[in-house]
């Protein structure tokens, strides 16, 4: 079974500042790792995937997360934070690549 | 190319209704996927289509149904609707590229 935990459920930082959201799963087999972010009223957007291949993955808006085996972890940072970054985001699990589990969302606050 | 596109955005129904909510996919995508969004449970999966078949399945009750028609098109049925059921319902559409989500089906129940 897979499943993924987000620690933190709210993260504020300041216009500027490293943003850094936790995630740490669990999967039997190697897994996929995603990361979303979601606006108000609005559906998921990828803002990176981890299939194969290096470890550090870069996505969109100035995101990465790297793929950490041995600690379970798929981290996501962004080196400074924008006031547009503020979101609700998920980090994600799958092993058939058409089924994903989510964890429960970390909404980051960014504070002008 | 066009996006995921999921109607209607908002429904409001009454307790004991049933619901359809319809989901066009990406052009050329084959498999589309079911989710449900709620403050209290998160987002869980509901079901996979893949080429009109239901090929992997969540662990929601039997009144939650979908299904995919030729033309990839999916729709997803709720009947004897409960107040727990109000939610975002968000579909997926799965390619070789990966899986593009639509903006959800906002369901209120009343």
């Amino acid at each position: 079974a897979q499943s993924v935990t987000q620690l933190g459920s709210h993260v504020s930082v300041s216009e500027g500042a490293l943003v850094l959201l936790r995630c740490n799963y669990s999967s039997s087999v190697p897994p996929y790792l995603f990361w979303y972010v979601q606006y108000p009223n609005q559906g998921l957007q990828l803002l990176l995937k981890y299939t194969t291949g290096a470890t550090l993955v870069k996505g969109i808006n100035g995101f990465e997360a790297e793929f950490k085996k041995s600690e379970t972890s798929f981290h996501l940072t962004k080196p400074s934070a924008h006031m547009s970054d503020a979101a609700e985001y998920f980090c994600a699990v799958s092993v058939t690549g058409n089924q994903f589990y989510f964890g429960t969302g970390t909404s980051l606050t960014v504070i002008p | 190319k066009a996006g995921v596109t999921q109607t209607p955005r908002y429904l409001i129904k009454t307790r004991g209704q049933q619901v359809t909510l319809s989901c066009s996919p990406i052009s050329g995508h084959r498999s589309v996927s079911w989710y449900q969004q709620t403050p209290g449970q998160g987002l869980q999966f509901l079901f996979e289509y893949f080429s009109e078949t239901q090929r992997n399945k969540g662990n929601f009750p039997g009144r939650f149904s979908g299904r995919q028609f030729s033309n990839s098109r999916s729709e997803m049925n709720v009947s004897t609707l409960e107040l727990g059921d109000s939610a975002l319902y968000l579909c997926a559409s799965g390619g070789v590229d990966g899986y593009t989500f639509g903006s959800g089906t906002r369901l209120t129940v009343v």
